[in-house]
């Protein structure tokens, strides 16, 4: 079957730096992306890797590495308004998204 | 960049009525639509794929006769709620991809949500 799994819940300090772990076991890869939720609202779009290696946008980073079916999302300078939960997706052989749970992050002054 | 909305944001309706929730894409065309289903605390369920001229692909699992998806034109798909229960109350939520913008980022831009509570 298909999987993703990343962790339940983070807590971090504002303005340290997380990384949000996520690993997947899918029927083929076209791309990984990262989106952030807030609570209640719709997910917004932070990332996408197709390949190898680490693609910055700002404070966000993300890296993917797909032999080990695994990336991470590396956030910096971490803001209250970062707390949010942070949901891992890969596009699978048939171009479909499958989701993980999403991980819950939790910002503390 | 590209906006899809959703309407209505909230809704409240009581068991056995239908409610209808509409996904627009404001400023590109989207032959494909997705429609979401989220419960507290857990991922987005995909629940069909709405493609604009044809019938909808359905996920296992999901109700067609349930959940009503209509994708008149390439800038509308509708989702209808039939004969609510308090089961069917949750997230929904609808995507569509922007392909203007390059079929290779394949990124998804949602619609607000829509939060459905069935008495």
């Amino acid at each position: 079957g298909q999987n993703i799994d990343q962790p339940t819940e983070m807590t971090a300090t504002e303005g340290a730096i997380v990384q949000i772990n996520c690993t997947y076991q899918t029927s083929g890869f076209n791309g990984l992306f990262w989106y952030q939720q807030h609570a209640g609202e719709a997910p917004t779009f932070l990332s996408y890797n197709v390949l190898d290696g680490l693609e910055e946008k700002g404070r966000f980073s993300s890296f993917l590495s797909r032999s080990k079916g695994y990336s991470y999302l590396l956030l910096k300078e971490l803001q209250m308004k970062d707390s949010a939960s942070y949901l891992c997706a890969v596009k699978d052989s048939n171009y479909q998204l499958i989701w993980g749970a999403g991980t819950k992050l939790i910002i503390k002054p | 960049g590209a906006v899809v909305s959703q309407h209505p944001s909230w809704v409240i309706c009581k068991s056995g009525t239908s409610v209808k929730i509409e996904c627009r894409s404001l400023d590109f065309q989207a032959t494909t639509m997705f429609w979401y289903r989220q419960f507290p605390k857990q991922s987005l369920m995909l629940m069909a794929t709405s493609n604009e001229g044809s019938k909808a692909t359905y996920e296992q699992g999901v109700e067609k006769d349930k959940f009503l998806i209509n994708h008149a034109s390439l800038t509308l798909s509708t989702l209808t709620v039939t004969s609510a229960h308090p089961e069917d109350s949750s997230f929904y939520i609808c995507s569509a991809r922007d392909l203007s913008g390059g079929e290779h980022t394949g990124e998804l831009f949602f619609g607000e949500g829509s939060r459905l509570t069935v008495l």
